[in-house]
């Protein structure tokens, strides 16, 4: 019971390149979302999914798409990186009123 | 923008001493969290307190909620070096569907 498990765990882009970052849980939990945390700012909301087909945007969502087309995957694209995206990504799993299970994150720069 | 804002941004104790993290929010809320989470790692849900609770205990944590003062804390007793982490508050709010919204964090400092 893995929980839920982020790849990469590192990643160098180039500025205009771009790439998925994978999300997959094994909690077959409806609502899934990822943040990116940046030095001295929490955890911010980039977008949400509350089940397979449906999902919607956070409080940081510009130069990010998703889409849920599986209960366990959630994968977050960027379409050409920038060097504001350098950050640390995290996705997280629950079900409504639970707490939120975490994967490890992807340290993503863009140079 | 944030939701919470944690008080104090950095807290240095020794072993042994009670640590206190204190969370304020601006909206209305459904539940309130609390998550720690290690130097380079992911975040680990610690506790989630309910809007109609006032109080909460999960062994050495304790977690208070004033939803009138839209504020929350959480108390660490006898404090050990392996509490060192930094600790968030998130507000959970249902308008359609769930968000949880994190606050700034505390950065917490056990020393032997």
């Amino acid at each position: 019971n893995a929980g839920v498990t982020q790849t990469p765990k590192f990643q160098v882009l180039k500025t205009g390149q771009s790439m998925t970052l994978q999300c997959a849980q094994d909690m077959n939990h409806e609502y899934m979302s990822w943040y990116r945390q940046d030095p001295g700012m929490g955890l911010r909301l980039i977008h949400y999914s509350v089940g397979a087909g449906i999902t919607d945007q956070g409080e940081v969502p510009n130069g990010y798409n998703v889409s849920r087309s599986t209960t366990e995957d959630f994968p977050l694209r960027l379409l050409s990186a920038a060097p504001s995206q350098t950050s640390v990504y995290f996705c997280a799993t629950s079900a409504q009123g639970s707490g939120y299970t975490f994967g490890s994150g992807t340290r993503l720069t863009v140079v | 923008s944030q939701q919470g804002e944690e008080d104090p941004q950095a807290l240095s104790i020794q072993e042994g001493e009670n640590a206190t993290m204190n969370c304020s929010y601006k909206t209305s809320i459904n539940n309130l969290q609390w998550y720690r989470q290690n130097s380079g790692r992911g975040l680990v849900h610690l506790i989630l307190i309910r809007s109609n609770e006032r109080e909460k205990h999960s062994g050495r944590l304790r977690v208070t909620l004033d939803t009138s003062k839209k504020s929350s804390s959480l108390l660490i007793t006898a404090s050990r070096a392996a509490d060192t982490a930094s600790y968030f508050c998130a507000t959970e709010r249902y308008t359609g569907f769930q968000k949880l919204v994190f606050g700034t964090g505390t950065r917490l400092l056990v020393s032997p």
